[in-house]
């Protein structure tokens, strides 16, 4: 089973600031099949990025993906008040599994 | 557009069985050649993948979840089930069913049902 870690566990900023957000993977990740979702308190996760770095529908492009192998990013470049939420990464390289998520919180 | 809905009970016994459907509405399953997956979420915790059902009724399951788990789907009601046998304490959490990809390389979720707690206690 591919594990992903996610750091930081939760990151402080204030808006307009670049968020950095690191998914690590035990072992390579085929096709960089990585994808990254944002999930507000009480809501269901929604899709950001797939493929490690395709934007989904509907997402600003203040959100980028990138990385490949085992080591992947997913970056916000100025930090809108809605961005503040949990992060998290999942792969589909081999089974599925998820990071334990980065909490993005006001500064 | 697709919606997905989960419903079942609220509250289960220990040692008996989670039963949960989701309701696909805005498109047929058995239109599309996607996979489609139950996740779950433990109060405070992270996500953990539980199983997948592709359109073709193959299934495939967490391999620490597989020996109590099955997937199935009724395609005439468009909808697709979870069963989760031998249920403990630990088995509680919000749980949430998505639409995944058109092929393992594109397995993704996206959308998601916006989720019900199943609560595990006597």
């Amino acid at each position: 089973e591919i594990v992903l870690t996610q750091s930081p566990g939760t990151l402080s900023l204030s808006p307009g600031e670049r968020a950095t957000l690191s998914c690590r993977a035990s072992q390579s990740v085929s096709g960089s099949y990585l994808a990254w979702y944002q999930q507000k308190p009480g809501q269901a996760p929604r899709l950001l990025i797939y493929g490690a770095s395709s934007r989904a529908t509907g997402i600003p492009d203040r959100f980028s993906g990138s990385g490949s192998g085992t080591d992947f990013t997913l970056t916000i470049s100025r930090l809108e008040p809605e961005d503040f939420a949990v992060y998290y990464c999942q792969q589909y390289g081999s089974s599925l599994t998820f990071g334990g998520g980065t909490k993005v919180e006001i500064k | 557009q697709l919606q997905l809905q989960e419903s079942g009970p609220g509250l289960v016994k220990p040692s008996e069985t989670l039963s949960l459907t989701c309701t696909v509405s805005g498109g047929s399953i058995s239109g599309t050649t996607h996979f489609w997956g139950w996740i779950r979420q433990p109060p405070g915790k992270g996500l953990e993948w539980i199983g997948s059902i592709f359109y073709s009724g193959s299934t495939y399951y967490n391999p620490s979840l597989k020996s109590r788990v099955t997937v199935s789907v009724d395609t005439s009601k468009n909808q697709f089930s979870l069963r989760l046998s031998s249920v403990t304490a630990a088995d509680t959490a919000v749980y949430y069913c998505a639409r995944g990809g058109s092929g393992w390389a594109y397995n993704w979720f996206d959308p998601w049902g916006q989720g019900t707690l199943v609560t595990v206690s006597s």
